[in-house]
């Protein structure tokens, strides 16, 4: 497989479930990042992770968890969401971003669709 | 707080007329710019990307970038119906370790 991919690409699960979302790069890359975009709204950052380490946590509720075992592995564990948690979930890779020289592009994987009921 | 606004649309041009999209910014001391664009139900895939002042062409598509005025535009040439989609503006902030997303333009061409 090449690029950025995402498993699954739909999930449906209730308020109680624990679930995983994973994402897995192809590109060589050592930051990865997930994203949510809801309807209408703008993409928002969730996690950043450099080197396996996480940099970045934009104020997410405690219910999502995030896990990078290495640099092209990255999950998202799920846990007692809420409805309003419904959107699509993107996964992108980039090299670290430096001053020194731009690599800074991101590129996304498919995204996995989730739904809470 | 750092944003990149971009007008939400819909932006309905005829095909084979030239698309223009806009996008500004808010912090002077930002140092890369991209564009994305996104069909419905898809994730963003990458367009263009733009450094440096002026303008930057790839095919029928053209990045324009103005730091002093803190703007970066899209110029799609010869519209076609397939580049009807939603088209996000994208800043990395020199000072930041990640990058900003705007809302996106939907763009819409009609035969």
């Amino acid at each position: 497989e090449t690029g950025v991919t995402q498993t699954p690409r739909h999930l449906v699960m209730g308020m109680t479930n624990k679930k995983s979302l994973k994402c897995e790069q192809h590109l060589g890359h050592n930051a990865m990042y997930w994203y949510k975009q809801s309807a209408k709204k703008p993409l928002e950052l969730m996690f950043v992770y450099n080197f396996k380490e996480q940099t970045e946590n934009n104020s997410v509720p405690s219910r999502f968890s995030p896990e990078c075992p290495n640099s092209s592995h990255l999950f998202l564990h799920l846990h007692t969401l809420q409805p309003e948690d419904s959107a699509l979930y993107l996964c992108a890779s980039s090299h670290i971003l430096d001053g020194l020289r731009d690599r800074n592009t991101q590129y996304f994987g498919p995204g996995t669709r989730l739904t809470v009921l | 707080q750092k944003e990149v606004e971009q007008n939400s649309g819909p932006l309905s041009v005829p095909e084979g007329a030239i698309a223009s999209l806009n996008c500004t910014y808010s912090d002077r001391v930002s140092q890369s710019f991209f564009w994305y664009r996104q069909y419905s139900g898809k994730s963003p895939e990458l367009i263009m990307s733009i450094y440096s002042n002026g303008d930057k062409e790839d095919g029928r598509f053209t990045a324009q970038l103005n730091k002093a005025s803190q703007y970066v535009s899209l110029l799609i040439r010869d519209s076609q119906p397939s580049d009807s989609a939603t088209y996000l503006c994208a800043v990395r902030y020199s000072s930041a370790s990640k990058i900003i997303f705007g809302s996106g333009t939907r763009l819409s061409i009609r035969p």
